[in-house]
């Protein structure tokens, strides 16, 4: 799977749009990116995937630039409950099933 | 929600002995995957699972077996319990290629 990098922590208002940066590029062209958040001691929870194209959904929206290394991650309106571990992953496709691979991810910090 | 559950939620065992964690997968996903989660570590993926075969496996030893039943949940065994086994085991369950949604982990800790 391609290697992704992310920024080992960030911090943001409450309120205010959370970008998360991750730069993935060696992603080929039939690898998704994935987005799961983790808040402490709980399962990862899914929030978003894509391909080429950009992505919105109830949770955040995904931004993959046009040459596809790198991706953000947007959280609009970020609350107290966003605080949490975010890992962007690149995964394969493959007709036998398909791992995710994890770093060590984003600490991202919503402060009052 | 995501529709996985995983039993039990916490565990204490001694070095040596066996372990047998569960996972009831989201209705209609028939793939399971299992990982550990190391304290302060990004999970790392055990194995997976799909019609009730081993479907792919990380870098772990044949200590750490599975068991994939016909209703699609699943089992993680682990034998002789060492100390570093201590972590957060995940399970996630998706279609064969389709998004993952993980269950809220065991915390084993071996003593």
């Amino acid at each position: 799977d391609a290697k992704t990098t992310q920024p080992t922590s960030m911090d943001c208002a409450e309120g205010r749009a959370a970008n998360l940066p991750c730069n993935h590029s060696t992603i080929s062209g039939n690898e998704y990116v994935y987005w799961y958040r983790q808040i402490h001691s709980q399962g990862p929870q899914y929030i978003i995937h894509g391909l080429k194209n950009n992505e919105t959904n109830e949770m955040a929206s995904l931004i993959i630039t046009e040459d596809r290394k790198s991706s953000t991650l947007i959280l609009p309106h970020a609350t107290l409950r966003d605080t949490a571990v975010y890992y962007c992953i690149v995964r394969v496709e493959e007709t036998s099933g398909s791992r995710l691979t994890f770093g060590e991810g984003t600490q991202l910090t919503v402060n009052p | 929600e995501t529709g996985v559950t995983q039993s039990p939620t916490h565990l204490i065992k001694t070095r040596g002995q066996q372990v047998t964690l569960r996972c009831s997968s989201q209705s209609g996903h028939n793939t399971v995957s299992w990982y550990q989660q190391a304290l302060g570590q990004g999970p790392q993926f055990i194995f997976q699972y799909y019609r009730e075969e081993e479907n792919g496996r990380g870098n772990f030893p044949p200590r750490f077996s599975g068991l994939q039943f016909p209703n699609y949940s699943s089992e993680l065994n682990v034998n002789a319990l060492e100390l570093d086994d201590s972590a957060l085991y995940l399970c996630a369950s998706s279609l064969l290629r389709g998004t993952a949604f993980f269950g809220q982990g065991t915390r084993l800790t071996v003593v």
